[in-house]
């Protein structure tokens, strides 16, 4: 079975600051792609980041950055110099080769960014 | 163009009417997605289309109905809804549904009240 967890409903951060926001899978599946997308309260799924379980480099794109941990199956997102735009639902999910390529999501980790 | 729309962005219905959700994308992409997702909760996939054939019913209610009339297009028929169907309907495009690094792109979304 595949699964996505996301251990905080709800995190602040101060402006300025960097926020690591956690994520956790499980497959037994080698092959899975791993992504982030912003939800701001507009609705629209942002895409942000992607990673590869083959890819040896964590995933980089702007302030976003993943800090992906095979081993011990995660990875986080790192948002460094957070603003205020950042506020909003961030999902992680997953992408599994062997089940026909759903996506799986995670439940969802609410972050505020404070001036 | 990278973007995808939904139309209407809000929709009130009651539980005796027909209505129609409208997505559209121009990127050339062959998976398409509808999702429900309800407040602070990750988006619940609903069906995909691959080659504009269905490829995936997740079990949905026959009071929803999916329709692709071709790769640009995809709509969901609603029909005899039930107040609990109330929710953010997301639609999303993917270049296939082969491959995990296929990130979906989601469009606005339809808020759908049915009273």
């Amino acid at each position: 079975a595949q699964k996505i967890t996301q251990t905080q409903p709800g995190m602040f951060v101060q402006e300025k600051e960097a926020v690591t926001l956690d994520c956790t899978y499980d497959t037994s599946d080698p092959s899975y792609g791993l992504f982030w997308y912003k939800q701001p309260s507009s609705g629209e799924m942002i895409f942000l980041i992607y990673q590869g379980s083959y890819d040896q480099q964590n995933a980089t794109e702007g302030r976003y950055s993943l800090n992906f941990q095979k081993a011990r199956k995660s990875a986080n997102l790192v948002i460094s110099a957070s603003q205020l735009g950042d506020s909003a639902m961030y999902f992680c999910a997953m992408r599994v080769t062997n089940t026909g390529n759903q996506f799986y999501f995670g439940t969802g980790t609410s972050l505020t960014v404070i001036p | 163009d990278t973007e995808v729309t939904q139309t209407p962005k809000h929709l009130v219905m009651g539980m005796t009417n027909k209505k129609s959700l409208k997505c559209e994308q121009h990127m050339g992409h062959r998976a398409m997605y509808w999702y429900k997702q309800k407040a602070k909760k990750p988006p619940e996939l609903m069906f995909v289309y691959s080659y504009e054939k269905l490829s995936i019913n997740e079990s949905v209610p026959s009071r929803f109905s999916p329709e692709c009339p071709n790769s640009s297009l995809l709509n969901l028929h609603l029909h005899a809804l039930q107040p609990e169907d109330s929710a953010l309907y997301l639609c999303a495009s993917s270049p296939t549904t082969s491959g995990t690094h296929n990130e979906q792109f989601f469009g606005p979304g339809t808020r759908l009240t049915v009273l």
